[in-house]
């Protein structure tokens, strides 16, 4: 399996809280993905990275910032959580880009905004 | 027309069945597909690559028709362990973080 792990893997927090998403590597990949996960959805894209402190928005980055100041750690923050935000969240890896559509998912985080 | 769409199932079959899943997706642009599969509460993982001339993975087969912009999967000989959804991955073009999935297939394999 990729060593890739997210942390904290489930929380509960209320509406207006800021909520940081740890995501964590042990395979120096370049590249980390930030997705989230809702019923009736795909995986939608929140933020992405290719390198140490390049970041670049997805799809749906609108209330989320993120930081890489290392290889192997890449933050996923909500600033003000909204119910909105209620979500699956996952963080991915890949060696060589999402072109190859080679992505190592983590396991999850679990979000619940009350 | 959405960006990548799937029938959602659930696909319930028996075990031993032959089962096939479709995905359409809409930009013409697209260069490269993938399947996924994702068990229940557990996250995605690459199944395989679809190439222009169609690929196969054991019991696995992936189609891809360029003209009608369609993909599909094609599983033969259930497996109970093939229960899960299968996730249809389209690239469309341009800077990373370019992957567009479809909602994804249930599939239920019963004794």
């Amino acid at each position: 399996d990729a060593g890739i792990t997210q942390s904290p893997r489930h929380k509960v927090t209320e509406t207006g809280t800021p909520v940081t998403l740890r995501c964590h590597q042990t395979e120096n990949h370049r590249y980390m993905y930030w997705y989230r996960q809702d019923p009736g959805h795909g995986l939608r894209l929140i933020h992405y990275s290719y390198g140490v402190k390049d970041t670049d928005k997805g799809e749906v980055s609108d209330g989320y910032s993120v930081s890489r100041s290392k290889t192997e750690d890449f933050l996923l923050t909500l600033e003000s959580a909204t119910s909105s935000q209620t979500s699956v969240y996952f963080c991915a890896i890949s060696p060589r880009g999402s072109n190859t559509g080679e992505l190592f998912f983590g396991e999850g985080s679990r979000l619940t905004v009350l | 027309r959405k960006e990548v769409e799937q029938d959602p199932g659930p696909f319930n079959v028996p075990e031993g069945a032959t089962v096939a899943f479709n995905c359409t997706y809409s930009n013409s642009a697209s260069q490269s597909f993938f399947w996924y599969r994702q068990d229940c509460r557990k996250e995605p993982k690459l199944l395989m690559s679809v190439y222009s001339s169609g690929n196969e993975d054991g019991r696995f087969t992936a189609q891809l028709n360029r003209a009608s912009q369609y993909i599909s999967l094609l599983i033969r000989d259930s497996k109970l362990s093939d229960s899960a959804t299968y996730l249809c991955v389209v690239t469309k073009g341009g800077s990373q973080g370019n992957l567009i999935f479809g909602k994804g297939t249930k599939l239920s394999v019963k004794p």
